[in-house]
Formats: structure tokens, C-alpha cells, sequence
């Protein structure tokens, strides 16, 4: 069973730092790409970052480029998410989710997320 | 990259039909058979319902159907049941730098 589960959310204020986990089980991370996507509270879904098996590839959407780093360790089955530079509007639920194979096209496992929280 | 285009809201009776549309551009749903449909419930994280346009995963009710002409992509659910009442969203590859864009998401109301 494929299991994707987050954590490292929380509060922190503009400006701060954050670094979220997804520890991925249930099939071999190597073999796909991976990806985060963000719900703000009330809204819809945001694609904020992708990363390719090998690390070959990566992706951010504009709105993160800069103060975001994506970033995973395959020995370790674990993807991660570097937020710097944290404004108001990266308040939102943040998913890591796994694509359907090792290049971005489709995902199809989710997590159940992690709250992340930026105020004063 | 502009968000997909979904209508807010849409409802039916139990058993009837419903379509939702998903409009893009001929840089992502029109240009790719890589047009996915989520479900979500509140508090929930999304479920994969169709992928490559048409395609249900293992253990999804075929009750759930996709299609596509052109730029716009639809998800039909037919049959519909209370256990519907989800917020519904598209994606799609896109052939910009970025390469996934969601739908603005469809609330389904079972009345």
C-alpha cells in the first residue's frame, strides 16, 4: 500500500523558515517522480513544486521560485520541501503526492498533508 | 500558467447524471492526454478518480467517466449518490514551464 506522510508544518512568522518531510512507503520511491502541492485554507488546489526521480528534473511554480527548494533522498525514501522567505499568502495545507512514473505527467497518490501557518 | 476553468458548483438528484467541464488551452488539456480528475471531501486529501483523460485507477466506481474534445475535458458521474458530494478538480500537464496546472474546482451538491 502506498503510504505518503508529512510532516514539519506549523507556525511560523513572515520571514521564517520551514522545512517539510514526506516519508514515502509502499513502492519504490526511486522509480518516481514526486511532487507538493498546496491548499490554501477555503480554496483550491496549488501546484507549488516537482521533482523528477533522479533529481534530474525540477519544477517550481512561479509564486515559489526563489524561497523554495524541492529536494529528495532516495536511499532514504523521503522527499523534502526547503521554505525560505515565508509570506502570508504560503499559509495552506501542503501535500506531497507522488507522480504516476519517473517523469512528470500524473499524480495519483496524496498525502494527508501538513498545515503550514505564517503570522505574526 | 492560468488556472483551469471549472464551474463552481454543480448538482443533481440521486441517480441522475452530471457533467463537470474543465476548459484549458491547447497548451495543456487540448495538447496532452494527460487530463486527471480528483475527488475531495472535506478535511480529506484528494483521490485520483480518471487519468490519461478516460482512464479509472483500480477500485474507482465505473460510475465515474472521462472525456474530451478539444480544449475542454468533462467528468461525468452517473448514478449519482450521496457519497458524491466532494469537490471535484482537474489537472492537466501543460506544456509550459511548469508542467501541471489545476482546474478551479467544482463543488457536486447531492440534492
Amino acid at each position: 500500500e502506498v503510504q505518503l506522510v508529512e510532516s514539519g508544518g506549523g507556525l511560523v512568522k513572515p520571514g521564517g523558515s520551514l522545512r517539510l518531510s514526506c516519508a514515502a512507503s509502499g513502492f519504490t520511491f526511486s522509480s518516481y517522480s514526486m511532487n507538493w502541492v498546496r491548499q490554501a485554507p477555503g480554496k483550491g488546489l496549488e501546484w507549488v513544486s516537482s521533482i523528477s526521480s533522479s533529481s534530474s528534473y525540477i519544477y517550481y511554480a512561479d509564486s515559489v521560485k526563489g524561497r523554495f527548494t524541492i529536494s529528495r533522498d532516495n536511499a532514504k525514501n523521503s522527499l523534502y520541501l526547503q521554505m525560505n522567505s515565508l509570506r502570508a499568502e504560503d499559509t495552506a495545507v501542503y501535500y506531497c503526492a507522488r507522480d504516476r512514473s519517473t517523469v512528470v505527467t500524473t499524480i495519483d497518490y496524496w498525502g494527508q498533508g501538513t498545515l503550514v501557518t505564517v503570522s505574526s | 500558467q492560468s488556472a483551469l476553468t471549472q464551474p463552481a458548483s454543480v448538482s443533481g438528484s440521486p441517480g441522475q447524471s452530471i457533467t463537470i467541464s474543465c476548459t484549458g488551452t491547447s497548451s495543456d488539456v487540448g495538447g496532452y492526454n494527460y487530463v486527471s480528475w480528483y475527488q475531495q471531501h472535506p478535511g480529506k486529501a484528494p483521490k485520483l478518480m480518471i487519468y490519461d483523460v478516460s482512464n479509472r485507477p483500480s477500485g474507482v466506481s465505473n460510475r465515474f467517466s472521462g472525456s474530451k474534445s478539444g480544449n475542454t475535458a468533462s467528468l461525468t458521474i452517473s448514478g449519482l449518490q450521496a457519497e458524491d458530494e466532494a469537490d471535484y478538480y482537474c489537472s492537466s500537464y501543460t506544456s509550459s514551464s511548469t508542467p501541471y496546472v489545476f482546474g478551479t474546482g467544482t463543488k457536486v451538491t447531492v440534492l
